[in-house]
């Protein structure tokens, strides 16, 4: 069982709607990220947190938008998406900055 | 710009046939190179990080090996359950952003029986 909880695993949703996808790790780390995984693509980080406080904005469209409210938690707040962002969303968290990152299982998103 | 070329793309082998993935890359100063496993519908799993020139890992049938070019990931005789995309992914060692991982495209592994 993964140390890195997502949910929910899929979600589908119109260009139109907001919602939000959340993370949850339970092993004591202080370090969080959001990564993007397409089909025949490498995985593209997103966003950094560390100590709750974002190092890290990857050229993101402000159509996503991230949150972290302490070090166990960290959100992906979804508004306005193009069918492009169709993805898994992937969510991982390291004991330090710069130390082997854990990954959750993701999110499945699909943008109709 | 750091890059990460993992070849094969697709590998199937016999339960029982040995055979090797290649991650050859380009960093800055190589800070840590990270092998990682994903199964279909999950996130990728740690498996190894080798940090300098020379340095092996094993676990269980798997071997990662490192030089300054490239790193292999050698399977020992695998198993149908080690079927998988295996990820290989590079930190740098120098600059502002040292904790990001550049990643490879992966190699699909399938082991038939």
């Amino acid at each position: 069982e993964t140390g890195v909880t997502q949910t929910p695993r899929h979600l589908v949703m119109g260009m139109t709607n907001k919602k939000s996808l959340k993370c949850e790790q339970h092993l004591g780390h202080n370090a969080m990220y959001w990564y993007k995984q397409s089909a025949k693509k490498p995985l593209e980080l997103m966003f950094v947190y560390s100590l709750e406080e974002r190092v890290e904005n990857n050229s993101v469209p402000s159509r996503f938008s991230p949150e972290c409210p302490n070090s166990s938690h960290l959100f992906l707040h979804l508004h306005t998406l193009q069918p492009e962002d169709s993805a898994l969303y992937l969510c991982a968290s390291s004991d330090r900055i710069n130390q082997p990152q854990h990954f959750g299982d993701g999110t499945r998103l699909s943008i109709l | 710009e750091d890059q990460v070329t993992q070849s094969p793309e697709a590998l199937r082998l016999q339960e029982g046939e040995s055979s090797s993935l290649n991650c050859s890359y380009t960093v800055s100063g190589l800070r840590g190179l990270f092998w990682y496993r994903q199964d279909p519908g999950k996130g990728p799993e740690f498996l190894f990080t080798l940090y300098s020139a020379g340095e092996e890992k094993e676990k269980e049938r798997l071997k990662a090996t490192l030089t300054k070019k490239e790193s292999f990931l050698h399977i020992t005789a695998p198993k149908p359950e080690d079927s998988a995309t295996y990820l290989c992914a590079v930190q740098a060692l120098s600059g502002g952003s040292n904790y990001k991982l550049t990643f490879g495209k992966g190699t699909l592994l399938t082991v038939n029986p």
